[in-house]
């Protein structure tokens, strides 16, 4: 199996609609995140959680909703998005601490929103 | 000021040559360094930490200025295959977040 599993790979909505992203880890890992990346800027954190408590909430508009219901699995739910949140939804996980344990990407999900 | 600043490239080189990638970082109070490697349409893959004395790891040279605060990353002999866009990461606090640069995009050509 691999270590980070995203599905699904590509996503199309309307800004009506509701959607989830789903991320599962099979690299007993503690932490688990959430990173947006947009054509011609940097990945953006958005959400952290370690041992399924949310740690991190980098500003995040309230469309977007994380939720971690245990160490493996990590969900992105989604409503009423915008277009300019179309882009490469990335799920990374590690061990608690990031400086001696490198982050493991997902291979992420390509999100249109229409 | 961007907390992480990359020249987004492209860097055009020969097969063989000798480049060099610079970053530099706005908070001071940053504590841990790395370099992330990123193939087109691939997720980001981590290259090599970043550690103060300077650290190799085959062809990689990745060096660590504090006082300046910049972070380099030298290849030497480069292949086709290191072709893809070279991410500098900082983690500025004790916690778990990483901030990345935009990102400088490598081309080896034959």
């Amino acid at each position: 199996e691999t270590g980070v599993t995203q599905t699904p790979r590509h996503l199309v909505m309307g800004m009506t609609n509701k959607k989830s992203l789903k991320c599962e880890q099979h690299l007993g890992h503690n932490a688990m995140y959430w990173y947006k990346q947009s054509a011609k800027k940097p990945l953006e954190l958005m959400f952290v959680y370690n041992f399924k408590e949310q740690t991190e909430n980098n500003s995040v508009p309230s469309r977007f909703s994380p939720e971690c219901p245990n160490s493996s699995h990590l969900f992105l739910h989604l409503h009423t998005l915008q277009p300019e949140d179309s882009a490469l939804y990335l799920c990374a996980s590690s061990q608690d601490d990031i400086r001696h344990s490198p982050l493991h990407f997902g291979n992420g999900t390509r999100l249109t929103v229409t | 000021r961007k907390e992480v600043e990359q020249d987004p490239g492209p860097f055009n080189v020969p097969e063989g040559a000798t480049v060099a990638f610079n970053c530099t970082y706005s908070n001071s109070a940053s504590q841990s360094f790395f370099w992330y490697r990123q193939d087109c349409r691939k997720e980001p893959k981590l290259l090599m930490s970043v550690y103060s004395s300077g650290n190799e790891d085959g062809r990689f040279t990745a060096q660590l200025n504090r006082a300046s605060q910049y972070i380099s990353l030298l290849i030497r002999d480069s292949k086709l295959s290191d072709s893809a866009t070279y991410l500098c990461v900082v983690n500025r606090n004790a916690g778990n977040m990483l901030t990345f640069g935009g990102g400088t995009r490598l081309m080896v050509k034959p």
